[in-house]
C-alpha cells in the first residue's frame, strides 16, 4: 500500500518567511511524528499526535514552530519567521498500533 | 533521560566480510530498540526492533541485533556485508515505562556504513 508521503520534496524560503510542511500519513495510522534532520543534530523529535489526545510538543525547539492534525489524519508543521538554524530535513513517521514507525521521504528545508 | 550512542562514524567493511555497528542506550525503564536504515536523499526504513523475549532480532536483508541488557548494547550485525549495503544506519530508543507501542524514538547520530568491493 501507500507509504507517508510529505510535500514539498524540497522548499527554499527567505529568512523571516513562515512555511508550512505537509505530511499524509499510511491511512489509518493513529500515531504521527515528526522530526528533524541537521547535520550538527542528528535526528530529533519534534511532536508527536496521538489519536484525539493532545499531542506531546515537548521536543519543539521554539515557539516559532507549531503543528496541527486535522481529522486525524494529515499533519501539517508551520514553522514562522524562520531563521537559519532551521535548514534541515523534515521527517514525519506514522504507526498504528506497533512499535516501528514508517517515515516518508521528507521534506528539505534551505532558508537563505 | 533517554540517550542513544553510536560511537563510530564511520564503518569500513570489504564485501562478503561480516560486520557490526554499534549501539548503546541508556533508558530508566525497559528499552524499546530499534535499527533504521537510510539511503541517500531517502526516508528512514525500519530494519529490526527489540521489545521483549529472545536476545538475537532478525531483521530485514539479513541483519540483525543482539540485546545484552548488561551492557546496554544493541549492535547491528551482518555475516556477509554486500555493496548494497552502504547507508547510513541509526539506532533508536524508547524508554518502555508505562508500556504502549507508540511514543517518540530518540536517535543515535548515525554510523555511515561502507562497503567495498
Amino acid at each position: 500500500g501507500a507509504g507517508v508521503s510529505q510535500s514539498p520534496s524540497n522548499k527554499v524560503t527567505e529568512k523571516g518567511k513562515d512555511v508550512e510542511l505537509r505530511c499524509d500519513p499510511i491511512s489509518g495510522h493513529t500515531a504521527l511524528y515528526w522530526y528533524r534532520q541537521s547535520l550538527g543534530q542528528g535526528l530529533e523529535f519534534l511532536i508527536y499526535f496521538q489519536g484525539n489526545s493532545a499531542p506531546d510538543k515537548s521536543g519543539l525547539p521554539s515557539d516559532r514552530f507549531s503543528a496541527e492534525r486535522t481529522g486525524g489524519s494529515v499533519s501539517t508543521l508551520t514553522i514562522q519567521r524562520t531563521q537559519q538554524e532551521d535548514s534541515a530535513v523534515y521527517l514525519c513517521a506514522s504507526t498504528k498500533a506497533r512499535y516501528e514507525q514508517y517515515f516518508g521521504p521528507g521534506t528539505r528545508l534551505t532558508v537563505t | 533521560a533517554q540517550s542513544v550512542a553510536q560511537p563510530e562514524d564511520q564503518v569500513n567493511v570489504a564485501e562478503g566480510n561480516p560486520l557490526t555497528v554499534k549501539c548503546t542506550y541508556s533508558v530508566s525503564g525497559n528499552p524499546y530498540l530499534f535499527w533504521y536504515v537510510q539511503y541517500p536523499n531517502r526516508g528512514l526504513q525500519f530494519l529490526l526492533k527489540y521489545i521483549t523475549g529472545d536476545n538475537l532480532v532478525k531483521g530485514s536483508y539479513g541483519f540483525e541485533a543482539e540485546f545484552n541488557k548488561s551492557q546496554t548494547s544493541f549492535h547491528l550485525k551482518k555475516p556477509s556485508a554486500l555493496v548494497s549495503d552502504s547507508a547510513l544506519y541509526f539506532c533508536a530508543v524508547r524508554d518502555g515505562k508505562g508500556g504502549g507501542s507508540q511514543g517518540n524514538l530518540i536517535f543515535g547520530k548515525g554510523t555511515k556504513l561502507s562497503v567495498k568491493p
